[in-house]
């Protein structure tokens, strides 16, 4: 079954630190999306992509960045990991862009902390 | 302050009981969409709504979308503990350009269900 995944599924680092968190879809969708969630604020949009060689930034994209050189994988890396980025980060994915077949499907998560 | 507001940010029932959850926009509905998600778990799709009026159910769940109020509401009958979780909302709020196709979202309705 298509499917989309992330890694790792928790990661703990100390602050300056770069760090990658991994999102694979197998839907050969062309958009995908990374979200962090903090309580309180639920689901911020940090970037986006609407296919390959395509990035956008979303309303909290500082300190963070992606690239898409193929149709499955967003990576999203952390420049200088702070501890205000301790979060629950969450990938997904989308067939179309227009409503309503563009239904947005989420990955596990990736719980990060920083110390 | 939020372009959706759900309300109310928690709530507690007691197993058969009725509840009803709201979610609100400052601006223009282009689609709302509402998820479920299980704690330390991703996000799962409901229902997608577009047009004014428009109403979908889903088992004992049921999501309907207003409007003139730029509001929907998502309803569940004879709550059991299987539906506790946090429910999430999230619009379409612009349309066309690098916009589309990006959902804002709302802070979220946990929801506890006693046995």
């Amino acid at each position: 079954d298509a499917e989309i995944t992330q890694s790792p599924r928790h990661k703990i680092t100390e602050t300056g630190r770069q760090v990658t968190l991994a999102c694979h879809q197998t839907w050969n969708h062309n958009n995908m999306f990374w979200y962090r969630q903090d309580l309180g604020h639920g689901l911020r949009l940090i970037h986006y992509s609407y296919g390959v060689q395509d990035t956008n930034k979303g309303e909290v994209s500082d300190g963070y960045s992606v690239s898409r050189s193929n149709t499955e994988d967003l990576p999203l890396t952390l420049e200088s990991a702070a501890s205000s980025q301790t979060s629950v980060y969450f990938c997904a994915s989308s067939e179309f862009r227009d409503s309503p077949r563009g239904t947005q499907y989420f990955g596990p998560g990736t719980r990060l902390t920083v110390l | 302050s939020q372009e959706l507001e759900q309300s109310p940010q928690s709530l507690i029932v007691q197993e058969g009981k009725n509840l009803t959850i709201n979610c609100t926009s400052s601006k223009t509905l282009y689609g709302l969409y509402w998820y479920k998600q299980k704690y330390g778990e991703g996000l799962i799709f409901l229902m997608m709504l577009q047009k004014g009026g428009e109403e979908k159910s889903h088992e004992k769940i049921t999501a309907k979308l207003d409007e003139k109020k730029q509001q929907s509401s998502l309803h569940i009958t004879a709550s059991q503990p299987s539906h506790a979780g946090i429910y999430l909302c999230g619009a379409v709020l612009n349309a066309g350009g690098t916009s589309y196709g990006k959902l804002t979202f709302g802070q979220g309705t946990i929801l506890t269900v006693h046995p």
